[in-house]
């Protein structure tokens, strides 16, 4: 079945270094999402990308989608202490939008 | 007030007792997932449905029974729990067929099993 992994699975970073996270699947998908946790939360959506080799950038945040869509980035310029958190990757393949999610990257930034 | 939300938000019950976590939502979505997160595996998806009376299995279905007589609610039963079953619940939901995006979580359920 679909399985999405995603490394590492903790960084540590001083504030105001870069960060990246990569998801890959073992199948090819329709899209990619990605979310953020903060510590106790719940998961909250960032943002999708759809179509192959698509980037999109949210301020300090890029995400990239693979040009064979079965792989994805975010990438996180200059940390700050606000970006603390668990960042997953979700995709979705085949017909019926079984949404898997990968393990997550834990972030944490030492100010 | 809109959104979605699960009860209860914590839990302990014993091993081999049946226990039911709740999931509503006024959105009136079509998808409607539960996932459980454990240290290390990030979120497992248990059961997923597309509408009301249509449901399928996810990763870790074992052990868990489903239900949706109703778009709003979606139900997840443990009927035997098992230490095993230790975790955190998240009920999440999304218009996906459409035209949505996102899928939108609840805040979770905390369950122990002792």
């Amino acid at each position: 079945g679909q399985q999405v992994m995603q490394i590492p699975q903790y960084q540590h970073v001083q504030e105001g270094e870069d960060f990246t996270t990569y998801c890959n699947s073992s199948t090819t998908l329709s899209n990619i999402q990605w979310y953020k946790q903060r510590p106790g939360g719940h998961p909250v959506f960032l943002i999708q990308l759809v179509k192959s080799g698509e980037v999109k950038k949210q301020k300090r945040l890029t995400f990239q989608f693979g040009e064979a869509k079965k792989n994805s980035s975010l990438h996180i310029t200059a940390t700050q202490t606000t970006d603390v958190g668990t960042y997953f990757c979700a995709g979705i393949s085949g017909g019926y939008n079984k949404l898997i999610f990968g393990a997550g990257t834990r972030l944490a930034v030492h100010p | 007030d809109a959104g979605i939300t699960q009860s209860p938000r914590y839990k302990i019950t014993e091993t081999g007792r049946q226990v039911t976590l709740m999931c509503h939502q006024t959105w009136s979505h079509s998808y409607m997932f539960w996932y459980r997160q454990d240290l290390g595996h990030g979120l497992r998806l248990i059961y997923y449905s597309a509408a009301a009376d249509i449901t399928d299995k996810g990763e870790v279905p074992d052990g868990y029974v489903v239900s949706r007589s109703k778009t709003e609610n979606f139900p997840l039963t443990l009927e035997s729990a098992t230490r095993s079953q230790t975790s955190v619940y998240f009920c999440a939901s999304s218009d996906f067929g459409q035209g949505g995006t996102e899928a939108f979580f609840g805040q979770g359920t905390r369950l122990t099993v002792v």
